[in-house]
């Protein structure tokens, strides 16, 4: 399995610009997670979704931060319009769940986002 | 607010010896703690993980302790060698919350030669 895939790997915008981050979850997954990873606040998270309903989006910032899963292999994590304050290295992981068990959450490489 | 407080913030040991991070939680309805390892550029990964009706849980030369009465629960890296080197995160779980984690703050270790 090629894990958990997320693209670009890297991007760099002017305030102001759209920015759209993608992520692939692993096969079978139906569980998917949004994270935002800065130094100053850690590794937070933003969203998450069960068979492509999202349950808490209680970590997302704020309005201008939006996240769509339309399929079971594709998510996306929308900024618009993005800030300065947004630079940081944003996560997608992935997990099997089912009832009330917990399975391992599997992370993807990041996008690392830079707002001009 | 930060419901999961981990320290400490960096830690620096020498190849062969321990290494200890500590986890502190407040939420009493967390039932699933699990470590994860970052290297750099990486995405983290889990590492070990532990439910709060055992009191240990070894992994080769990794070992969570766990004290339910107190609300921690304690990574030990014992023999840490250089590639061990990378940031760990504790996190908790709570109860009726699929697969949601809560992560503490990270620690940065460096093991050297």
């Amino acid at each position: 399995d090629a894990g958990v895939i997320q693209s670009p790997r890297h991007e760099v915008t002017e305030m102001g610009q759209e920015v759209t981050l993608r992520c692939k979850p692993i096969s079978g997954h139906n569980s998917l997670f949004w994270y935002r990873q800065t130094m100053m606040r850690g590794l937070e998270l933003l969203i998450y979704f069960n068979n492509n309903v999202p349950i808490d989006d209680s970590g997302m910032p704020e309005d201008r931060f939006s996240a769509k899963m339309p399929n079971a292999s594709f998510s996306t994590l929308k900024i618009q319009p993005s800030e300065p304050r947004d630079s940081a290295v944003y996560f997608c992981a992935s997990s099997w769940w089912k009832g009330r068990s917990y399975n391992e959450q599997f992370f993807g490489p990041g996008t690392r986002l830079t707002v001009l | 607010q930060q419901q999961v407080k981990q320290s400490p913030q960096s830690l620096i040991v020498q190849k062969g010896g321990i290494s200890i991070i500590n986890c502190a939680y407040e939420n009493t309805a967390f039932d699933y703690f699990p470590w994860y390892q970052q290297f750099p550029g990486k995405g983290p990964a889990l590492l070990i993980a532990i439910r709060p009706d055992v009191s240990e849980k070894k992994e080769g030369r990794f070992t969570i302790s766990f004290n339910k009465s107190a609300k921690q629960f304690s990574l030990h890296i014992m023999d840490s060698q250089p590639g061990d080197s990378a940031t760990y995160f504790c996190a908790a779980r709570r109860t009726g919350t699929a697969s949601k984690l809560t992560f503490g703050t990270g620690t940065r270790l460096q093991v050297t030669l």
